[in-house]
Formats: C-alpha cells, structure tokens, sequence
C-alpha cells in the first residue's frame, strides 16, 4: 500500500460548481498535512496548509480526519484557473521529517 | 529573486554521459530536499539536507546518484552513466527546517536520456 494515495481523475467540472478531493494515508504517526497545487510543466506551489480543526482560505477548504486517516480539499465556484493538478503532502515528524507527496488529483475546470 | 534556484532547466544527454544539476535554496532555510517527478506520479522523494549534512537517501537512489551540499549552502545532484530510466523533472526545495515543512521549489531540470 502506497503512503499516500490519491485518485488521480481527471476530475471535470463546469464553472462555478463545487468538487472535493480525497487523500488518503497510511502512518497513522504523520502530524503535518498539506495540499499543493501544481500546473502543467511547474514545480508544485504551496496551497494551504491542513489544520486539525480543518481550515478555509477563500474559496477552498481543507479538513483532516485522523480516524479514518484522510484529509480532504474543497473548491467552491470553481474557475477556469483552478484547473491544474493537487498534490496531497503528509509529513511523518519524528525521525526523517520527509514530505511524502501523492500522485495528484487532476482537476480540469470547462466553461 | 529570493526564490529556489535550479540550473540548468533543461538536459539532454546520451545514455551513459554524466549529468550535474544545481540547486540553490532560499537563503534561510536549514533543509534541502531532492525530488523526481515523472508525468502523471508525485514527486519521489530521493534526499535530503539539514545544512550541509545528508541525513537520508531514499531507496530509489542508486550507486550512480550522489548528492552533496558543501557548506550548507547550494547543492548538487550528479548523476554517473545516465540511463534511460533516469529521464524525469528532478525537482530541489528548501524548507526552514523548523519542524513546519513547507517546501518552496525550485523550477526544475528536465533530464531527457536518449
């Protein structure tokens, strides 16, 4: 089993319409969690981070769920420019530190 | 530019050639990380840095792969008798190393092995 998985879409959806991802791990030791954001053919941006409490910033939403071992990532009124590809990032904070990245969601928002 | 520099962008090699990229992070970040992304996967974590000491290599990183990071400052990323295999964006980023990672990237070089 991967340490982190992701479903990798392609996920199409219209202007304006709400899609949600999941990302799911498996060290039930990871402590720090992030979502990425990266275009067609450049490095992987920072997006937010993910807070146990779960967090807005605009538009998005991120939640964790340390039970089921997930943390999820909301868009709402989806635009054009959201189209790209997110990256899920879970960080194990003992020993190595290493940020573990998923494959990626794709995300393909149309007119 | 306070960002992560990479050189050079873009590599084209004959198998079997030796390759070196640069990296050099954000000034005042503690840890370098090296990664490889090939289309369609997350980027593969290969080492990292706290400073100038390499603090793990991930099994991925053969014999031919050696990093180094002199003086805690940039890094290299050589690669000896390059193989196909070996085609892919390899990706450098720095963190503050202050137990909060968040990396900031670098722009990338895509290596392409003929």
């Amino acid at each position: 089993r991967k340490e982190v998985e992701q479903d990798p879409g392609p996920f199409n959806v219209p202007e304006g319409a709400t899609v949600a991802f999941n990302c799911t791990y498996s060290n039930s030791a990871s402590q720090s969690f992030f979502w990425y954001r990266q275009d067609c053919r450049k490095e992987p941006k920072l997006l937010m981070s993910v807070f146990s409490s779960g967090n807005e910033d605009g538009r998005f939403t991120a939640q964790l769920n340390r039970a089921s071992q997930y943390i999820s990532l909301l868009i709402r009124d989806s635009k054009l420019s959201d189209s790209a590809t997110y990256l899920c990032v879970v960080v194990v904070l003992e020993g190595s530190y290493i940020p573990t990245f998923g494959r990626g969601t794709s995300l393909i928002v149309h007119p | 530019d306070t960002g992560v520099s990479q050189n050079p962008r873009h590599k084209i090699t004959k198998r079997g050639q030796n390759v070196t990229f640069r990296c050099d992070p954000i000034s005042e970040h503690n840890r370098l990380y090296w990664y490889r992304q090939t289309l369609g996967q997350g980027p593969e974590f290969l080492t990292y840095f706290q400073n100038e000491a390499q603090l793990e290599k991930s099994r991925l990183l053969s014999d031919r792969f050696s990093a180094e990071r002199p003086k805690g400052s940039f890094s290299t990323l050589e690669i000896q008798r390059t193989e196909q295999g070996d085609s892919a964006m390899y990706l450098c980023a720095s963190s503050r190393g202050d137990g909060n990672e968040k990396l900031f990237f670098g722009s990338g070089t895509q290596l392409s092995v003929l």
